[in-house]
């Protein structure tokens, strides 16, 4: 079947270690996405790419890094930076015109919990 | 920049009672609009979308109105079921604005009960 697949689902961290969230995808859209859910903040941006080799800061890039090597995969790098990690990531893609037409689609995300 | 301010939750709601969530936005020209829903343990899928004012979407009982005078987006739905539980979040999208992405509310939490 085709869709996003993130991974891992639960990831536990300790303080001043980076982790890596795979972001996975087989639709053979153009643009990937990265956003982070807090409670009661809603979504927020961290990363975006519309093409291979190409991608764009968000609203909150500082303290993430990432790479888009391959059309499929789009990996989120949380580095020792990024201040308050513990949160929900979610990944997502589209056609090369989904930011007009809003059909973004979704992996299931990610929990990450910083010990 | 581009914002969009939805109506705090949670929404607790009767089967069968009428359901109306709060959406107002921000941004420079004329976006497109979007509501996303989120059910319990999965990712955000499209509920419904407007692209110019005056729309309206629709999408399983779910309608919304494009308002540009009010700068709004207002999710309905005239009588909800227990399954309608989820978090809701308005959205909207500027790509011709430079930023291809969208930018999302801080979503509106629907519990109906039996």
């Amino acid at each position: 079947d085709g869709g996003i697949t993130q991974s891992p689902k639960y990831l536990f961290r300790k303080e001043g270690q980076n982790v890596t969230l795979s972001c996975e995808q087989n639709l053979n859209h153009d643009a990937m996405y990265w956003y982070r859910q807090d409670p009661g903040q809603g979504l927020r941006l961290i990363y975006y790419s519309q093409i291979v080799n190409d991608f764009q800061k968000g609203d909150i890039a500082e303290g993430y890094s990432v790479s888009r090597e391959k059309k499929e995969s789009f990996p989120l790098t949380v580095t020792s930076a990024q201040k308050n990690p513990t949160a929900f990531y979610l990944c997502a893609s589209s056609p090369g015109q989904g930011a007009m037409t809003g059909e973004l689609f979704f992996g299931e995300g990610s929990r990450l919990t910083v010990l | 920049g581009d914002s969009v301010t939805q109506m705090e939750g949670p929404v607790t709601l009767s089967e069968e009672a009428f359901l109306t969530i709060n959406c107002t936005y921000t941004a420079t020209g004329y976006p497109s609009l979007f509501w996303y829903v989120q059910y319990p343990g999965e990712g955000l899928q499209l509920l419904l979308k407007a692209t110019k004012a005056d729309d309206k979407g629709s999408n399983k009982g779910f309608e919304a109105t494009y308002r540009k005078e009010t700068t709004s987006f207002h999710l309905e739905k005239g009588s909800v079921q227990v399954s309608d539980s989820a978090v809701y979040f308005c959205a909207l999208s500027e790509p011709y604005m430079g930023r291809r992405a969208l930018t999302f509310g801080s979503g509106t939490r629907l519990q109906v009960q039996p």
